[in-house]
């Protein structure tokens, strides 16, 4: 099945500064790459996703990029904000609809 | 319109005594999973299911565990003779279609087996 990486576990960024997420994965096959934000005790919420024929997408202050040929994608947020503070998730899906998550990133922003 | 219901939101058990997780999808979303999250961890993927059809349960331990999705009503993930090892997160997400469609998650059931 499909493996996903995703790095680093935590981040601490001052606010206003950029943060960025890495993921890597396993499988060639995989086609869809979204990223959740879990804030604490709340539900995962989808905040953008890519599609592998893209290679960049972009949301206001977030984007994400992927590279096909390095089976890995990142998540960028820029001038980060308190309510940024959150636990990431990258995810990546073969199947149509199996998501593979990695591990998660607590990021958190210091005013 | 209302997101994905899941209830309850927490639930305790004593070892061996039996959970029932229910999960009702957002209005017009016919594709229901099922996701386990361990602490500090991220979500694994248990089973997906359709009206009235498992469509893959690869993910979901062989014994003790089911789920379902009857015509009317919530989907199910019952949990048979819990232990220890069970307590964990689970989130029930919907989409319209299961064709890489955006997955929208329910608030989560956190299982406490005692």
């Amino acid at each position: 099945g499909e493996n996903v990486e995703q790095h680093p576990s935590t981040l601490s960024v001052q606010e206003g500064d950029s943060a960025v997420i890495k993921c890597t994965y396993s499988d060639s096959a995989s086609n869809y790459f979204p990223w959740y934000k879990q804030e604490l005790g709340k539900r995962p919420q989808l905040i953008i996703d890519i599609r592998s024929n893209v290679g960049e997408k972009k949301d206001q202050r977030i984007a994400v990029t992927l590279n096909k040929t390095a089976k890995h994608f990142s998540l960028h947020i820029t001038e980060t904000q308190p309510e940024d503070s959150a636990v990431y998730f990258c995810a990546a899906s073969m199947d149509d609809y199996k998501l593979s998550f990695g591990a998660g990133t607590t990021v958190t922003v210091r005013a | 319109n209302a997101g994905v219901m899941q209830n309850p939101r927490h639930l305790v058990r004593r070892r061996g005594q039996e959970a029932r997780l229910r999960c009702s999808p957002m209005k017009g979303h016919s594709h229901v999973y099922w996701y386990r999250q361990l602490p500090e961890e991220g979500l694994k993927f248990m089973v997906y299911l359709q009206k009235e059809n498992i469509i893959d349960e690869s993910g979901m331990p062989k014994e003790r565990f089911s789920a379902e999705f009857p015509k009317e009503g919530p989907s199910i993930l019952r949990i048979q003779q819990v232990v220890r090892g069970d307590s964990a997160a689970y989130f029930c997400a919907s989409s319209r279609t299961g064709s890489n469609n955006e997955q929208f998650f329910g608030p989560g059931t956190r299982l406490t087996v005692l």
